[in-house]
């Protein structure tokens, strides 16, 4: 139990276009799904928490027009990266969790973004 | 600094052998996470700690947590091949996942 996916697994885009993450629960229901971003050979660095039916929560210095995020479901959030730069290219992770913010995150797959 | 910190950044050891890895921390805690990523994947949750357990297992993997310290470790006996992968410790201020830099841990067969 407790699947996570992400979709697509990865993408390469032109300079400029805008970029669509899903991040889907598949067996159980998500109150709170995570974004984050990893550079090469760094950890993880959590961008913004989505809540089903309300607006995220930026970290600081993540911009939240650029980074859209929409968690129209209790198994869906989705992640757009707006007018994509080649220095948004990372590896963008997604992470959902069941119950209360200190229950057992479970991390999807990851998406591998590349802007030309 | 970033909330948990983790040393060695690098680890290669040979199959058979253990492998322990630290992960040292600024503030309080609920609880400690551990987490396995294999090169370009998701991350693998391997065992939560919480603040009130000094010691926890799963299969062949041992963490401690110090709370005094403010640190923990994580053992991995009789390594294998597929136990390469970067190792990652979360911790969760303000209920939020903080993750470490990772240790890199390379098993030569």
């Amino acid at each position: 139990g407790a699947v996570v996916s992400q979709h697509p697994s990865w993408v390469i885009c032109k300079s400029g276009t805008s970029v669509k993450i899903e991040c889907r629960s598949l067996d159980f229901q998500a109150t709170t799904m995570f974004w984050y971003r990893q550079f090469p050979k760094q950890s993880l660095m959590l961008m913004a928490t989505s809540n089903e039916g309300s607006k995220a929560t930026y970290e600081q210095g993540v911009e939240k027009d650029k980074f859209l995020i929409n968690h129209a479901s209790l198994t869906l959030s989705t992640l757009t990266v707006t007018s994509a730069h080649p220095e948004d290219s990372s590896f963008y992770i997604c992470s959902a969790i069941a119950g209360g913010l200190t229950d057992t995150q479970y991390f999807g797959p990851g998406t591998r973004l590349t802007v030309l | 600094s970033q909330q948990g910190e983790e040393d060695p950044q690098a680890l290669s050891i040979q199959e058979g052998e253990n492998a322990t890895m630290n992960c040292s921390y600024k503030t309080s805690i609920n609880n400690l996470q551990w987490y396995r990523q294999n090169s370009g994947r998701g991350l693998v949750h391997l065992i939560l700690i919480r603040s009130n357990e000094r010691e926890k297992h799963s299969g062949r993997l041992r963490v401690t947590l110090d709370t005094s310290k403010k640190s923990s470790s994580l053992l991995i006996t009789a390594s294998r091949a597929a136990d390469t992968a970067s190792y990652f410790c979360a911790t969760d201020p303000s209920n939020k996942l903080t993750f470490g830099g990772g240790t890199r841990v390379l098993v030569k067969p």
